[in-house]
């Protein structure tokens, strides 16, 4: 197996409402990342996990809360967000030989 | 400071012609790793082509090779006999080693195929 793989694929919701974004990987990847990306904008990165620790946070609003529950899932809790927030929010994980592997995103719509 | 500048926001190219994309960086390490990544309108991130630093021999991939001048800290991809599915928006980026090493992005270069 060697792909990322986030659920779900879409995603709309209020700006009162609680979501949480999935990432999986079974590749024995031991740095996972979450990105967010805005239209024809390159990602930006939000937080690194290495060890299913949390290493890097790049000031990143506390309406964003990431959770690895073990080394091969990744989680990103959702609430209160802001129609800003939309975006394409993207899921990495990288290799020792230093390849990273990203998931297919998923496309996130604040209303 | 480490960056990554791509100084042509959209390129276009006729099919089965060769076209290159071009990617500067900047960066105070030496170990480090350059990367293109494509991404089409599905949205996926595809690794393109990899080239470690200390590494003088070119990568290359199939139709897709890079010029990797370490001096003059240049890292352009040549795309040949370009296809269709090659339209995408590509992206440089630098990335370094360690367990918790991060990606660098430049800001992308539209890629178009004329038929």
């Amino acid at each position: 197996d060697t792909e990322v793989t986030q659920t779900p694929k879409h995603l709309v919701m209020g700006m009162t409402n609680k979501k949480s974004l999935k990432c999986e990987q079974h590749m024995g990847h031991r740095a996972m990342y979450w990105y967010k990306q805005k239209a024809k904008k390159p990602p930006e990165l939000m937080f690194v996990y290495s060890y299913e620790k949390l290493s890097i946070n790049e000031s990143v609003p506390s309406r964003f809360s990431p959770e690895c529950p073990n080394s091969s899932l990744l989680n990103l809790h959702l609430h209160a967000l802001q129609p800003e927030d939309s975006a394409l929010y993207l899921c990495a994980s990288k290799g020792p030989n230093y390849g990273y592997t990203f998931g297919s995103g998923t496309r996130l719509t604040v209303v | 400071a480490q960056t990554v500048t791509q100084s042509q926001p959209e390129m276009s190219v006729q099919e089965a012609e060769t076209v290159t994309l071009s990617c500067t960086y900047d960066t105070s390490e030496s170990d480090y790793y350059l990367f293109w990544y494509k991404q089409p309108p599905s949205r996926q991130m595809i690794l393109v082509i990899r080239q470690e630093a200390y590494k003088q021999q070119n990568a290359t991939e199939n139709r897709f090779s890079v010029n990797f001048q370490k001096a003059a800290k240049s890292f352009s991809l040549k795309i040949s006999d370009s296809q269709l599915g090659d339209a995408a928006m590509y992206f440089c980026a630098l990335g370094y080693g360690g367990s918790q090493g991060n990606l660098i992005f430049g800001k992308g270069t539209k890629l178009s195929v004329k038929p």
